[in-house]
C-alpha cells in the first residue's frame, strides 16, 4: 500500500529565510508525486506535481521540489519565504490510472516577521 | 468561474440522523472525491468516482455512501452518523488522472459535527 511521511508537524522560519518541507512517501512503481497548500479556512490548492522527466519541479508562488527516487523522498524549498506563505502543507502520493491519491499528515507552516 | 460547491458549510447533527452534504462542480470533469481531514491525520479518501455510475471505495468508506448519477453531482450520504465521523470533509474534482494536465480542484469544505 502506498504511504506518506512528512516528518516535521510544525516548522517555524523568518521572513526572506529558505524553506524546505520533507517529504518521504512509499510506493510500488514510478509515483505520481503532489504538494497541496492549505490556507486557514480554505480547501486546498495544488503548489506542484510530478509524473515523470525532469525530477526538478518549478510550481506555483516560487515553490520547487525535487524527486529523489534513491532516498523516495519529494522535498519542497523555496529560497526565501513570505508571510503569506504562513499555511498547512501536504505531500500527496497517487497511483496514476487508479487514482487513490494518500496525503501525508501535513506540516504547518510559521513565519515570523 | 470554475469552481467546486459544496453544501452545507457548516453542519450539527444527532446520531443516527441521516444526512446529505451536496457537491458539485462546473468543470465537466470526469473524477470526483470525498475526503475527510482530521487533525495529525491528513487528508484520507471516502470515495471516488472515475465517471457516472461508477463509484469505489477510498481509505476510510466505512459509514458513507456516495452516487455519480449526473457528471456534475458527487453527493456524500451518511445513513446513520455517529460521533466519530464529526470531521472536516472536502469534495475534489479534476479531469481523468494521470494525464499530464491533472490538477484537483478542492471544494471549501464541509464542517459536520455529530452529537
Amino acid at each position: 500500500a502506498q504511504s506518506v511521511t512528512q516528518p516535521d508537524i510544525h516548522i517555524t522560519v523568518s521572513e526572506g529565510a529558505s524553506l524546505e518541507l520533507r517529504c518521504n512517501y512509499s510506493y510500488g512503481a514510478t509515483p505520481y508525486l503532489f504538494w497541496y497548500v492549505q490556507s486557514p479556512g480554505q480547501g486546498l490548492q495544488l503548489l506542484l506535481k510530478y509524473f515523470s522527466g525532469d525530477t526538478l519541479v518549478q510550481g506555483i508562488k516560487g515553490f520547487e521540489a525535487e524527486f529523489k527516487r534513491s532516498q523516495s523522498s519529494f522535498n519542497l524549498r523555496k529560497p526565501s519565504v513570505h508571510w503569506s506563505d504562513a499555511a498547512e502543507y501536504f505531500c500527496a502520493v497517487g497511483s496514476g490510472s487508479a487514482r487513490q491519491l494518500t496525503f501525508g499528515s501535513g506540516t504547518q507552516l510559521t513565519v515570523l516577521p | 468561474e470554475a469552481q467546486v460547491t459544496q453544501n452545507p458549510r457548516y453542519l450539527i447533527t444527532v446520531t443516527g440522523k441521516k444526512l446529505t452534504v451536496t457537491c458539485s462542480q462546473n468543470m465537466n470533469h470526469e473524477y470526483m472525491s470525498w475526503y475527510r481531514q482530521d487533525p495529525g491525520l491528513g487528508l484520507r479518501q471516502i470515495y471516488y468516482s472515475m465517471n457516472v455510475e461508477v463509484t469505489d471505495k477510498g481509505d476510510v468508506p466505512e459509514g458513507y455512501k456516495v452516487s455519480r448519477k449526473e457528471k456534475r453531482n458527487f453527493p456524500l450520504i451518511l445513513e446513520s452518523p455517529s460521533p466519530n465521523q464529526t470531521s472536516l470533509y472536502f469534495c475534489a474534482s479534476s479531469l481523468i488522472p494521470g494525464g499530464a494536465d491533472e490538477k484537483l480542484f478542492f471544494g471549501s469544505g464541509t464542517q459536520l459535527s455529530v452529537l
